[in-house]
């Protein structure tokens, strides 16, 4: 069965500082796909970024920057210079395909970040 | 274009009282449907998801139950609520775009 750990409940930094989030996923297929979201206070889900994976290369988006290593099954998240409005829960997911057509999403629990000033 | 609608945004009902969200989609056809729950301070745990109309899988077993009465509306219900169905509902699509999935903006459900 699918599943996703995110080791970490609660951090808090200084403004500034950066941040790594972790993800270990496991799954028994090769074809799956992994996300990142944020959730604000507001409750809405807020997508950051998709990977497939068969691609293994870094992204980088402004402050925000994804390491996914499939040899040790990780998909960490790292926010650079972080900002008060990076304040929010994170979740990292995994999706992947089941016999007859269906494609199930699941979370991790979270990890609630607080950037302080 | 695609659009997600999910309501009302917030409920409150009493203990035993039923409930009916609901959830429909707009700009596809035969989505996979999802419903998940975030109870407070806890992560979205998977309630139930739909490739199709009248077929339901259900993640966990409790006080819930999920119909499709149309390709595109997903019901989640109950017959009589307990205080532990509080929580935060959220819909999702498995949209075929760079977001793979689309969620709705949430119902905040308190059990009184």
């Amino acid at each position: 069965a699918q599943k996703v750990t995110q080791a970490q409940t609660e951090i808090s930094v200084v403004e500034k500082e950066d941040v790594t989030l972790d993800c270990v996923y496991e799954t028994r297929d090769t074809t799956y796909y992994l996300f990142w979201y944020k959730q604000p206070p507001s409750g809405e889900l807020v997508f950051l970024i998709r990977r497939n994976s068969f691609d293994e290369q870094n992204e980088i988006s402004g402050r925000y920057s994804w390491n996914f290593q499939k040899s040790t099954s990780s998909f960490n998240f790292t926010i650079t210079a972080s900002q008060v409005v990076d304040s929010a829960v994170y979740f990292c997911a995994l999706s992947e395909k089941y016999p007859g057509g269906s494609e199930k999403l699941v979370f991790g629990k979270g990890m609630k970040l607080t950037v302080n000033p | 274009s695609q659009t997600i609608h999910q309501w009302p945004a917030t409920l409150v009902q009493p203990v035993g009282s039923p409930l009916s969200l609901e959830c429909t989609v707009e700009g596809t056809s035969n989505p996979n449907l999802y419903w998940y729950r975030q109870a407070a301070g806890r992560g979205l745990q998977l309630l139930f998801y739909s490739v199709g109309i009248g077929q339901i899988s259900s993640e966990v077993p409790q006080n819930l139950s999920a119909s499709r009465p149309q390709d595109r509306q997903f019901i989640l219900s109950s017959k009589k609520l307990l205080l532990s169905d509080s929580g935060f509902y959220l819909c999702a699509w498995r949209s075929w775009g760079r977001k793979g999935y689309t969620f709705g903006s949430g119902t905040r459900l308190t059990v009184v």
